[in-house]
């Protein structure tokens, strides 16, 4: 059965850094999300993209983050200048199409900031 | 925004009896309710959905009930096993400011769901 990847499984940096989260959504799927999880809390979500643009982002998602899909299979989040606040667990998801309702989550990046 | 709203935020039972979990949401227009089931450390799992044209919906051991005049829905598990113990998230699919949708879903806060041998 086709999954979500999500690649690293755990990154480790320094505050100020940029980050790179990359994301391989199933194959035939359309839309595409990244969510968060801080440690012991719900899932938040960030931002959905579709037809290769933004189509809906939360306050969380401001300017140090940014979205790409830079060719057909990955789905990338990139965090310019981290801060001790962004260490979560970051998860993508994809869904097949407007017709369809269920998300389907990749296994999650751990981002950890010092 | 949608507000999910869950509860209880932990749930103990013994092996074979019936767990229920709560939602409440705020927005009316929100049409589709997920539950994830999330072992520690690993992916939210999708175990079951429903529709806000359906008002009930069953699989096996898990089932779903949707109440839209009062905005909640609730997760029902019988004959509970060791192997449910897991956090459950419920969730809503709802509209942005324009009314559009584009599947973005709020998660409620979490059930732990422990079931003991």
């Amino acid at each position: 059965e086709p999954e979500v990847t999500q690649t690293p499984s755990h990154q480790v940096t320094q505050m100020g850094q940029e980050v790179i989260l990359r994301c391989v959504p199933i194959s035939n799927h359309l839309y595409f999300y990244w969510y968060r999880q801080i440690l012991g809390q719900k899932v938040e979500f960030l931002v959905s993209f579709y037809n290769n643009e933004i189509s809906e982002k939360s306050e969380i998602f401001d300017d140090q983050f940014s979205v790409e899909r830079p060719d057909g299979s990955n789905f990338t989040l990139k965090i310019r200048s981290t801060k001790l606040e962004d260490s979560a667990m970051y998860f993508c998801a994809s869904r097949q199409g407007w017709r369809f309702n269920e998300q389907f989550f990749g296994p999650g990046t751990r981002l950890t900031v010092l | 925004g949608e507000n999910v709203e869950q509860h209880p935020s932990t749930l103990s039972v013994q092996e074979g009896d019936s767990a229920v979990i709560k939602c409440t949401y705020s927005d009316s227009a929100s049409n589709y309710f997920p539950w994830y089931k999330q072992e520690l450390g690993k992916r939210p799992q999708l175990i079951i959905d429903i529709r806000s044209n359906v008002g009930e919906k069953k699989d096996q051991r898990i089932a779903v009930t949707l109440n839209k005049t009062a905005k909640h829905f609730s997760l029902h598990i019988t004959e509970t096993q060791p192997e449910d113990s897991a956090v459950y998230f419920c969730a809503a699919k709802g509209r942005n400011a324009g009314g559009t949708s584009y599947g973005k879903l709020t998660f409620g806060q979490g059930t732990i769901l422990t079931v003991h041998p």
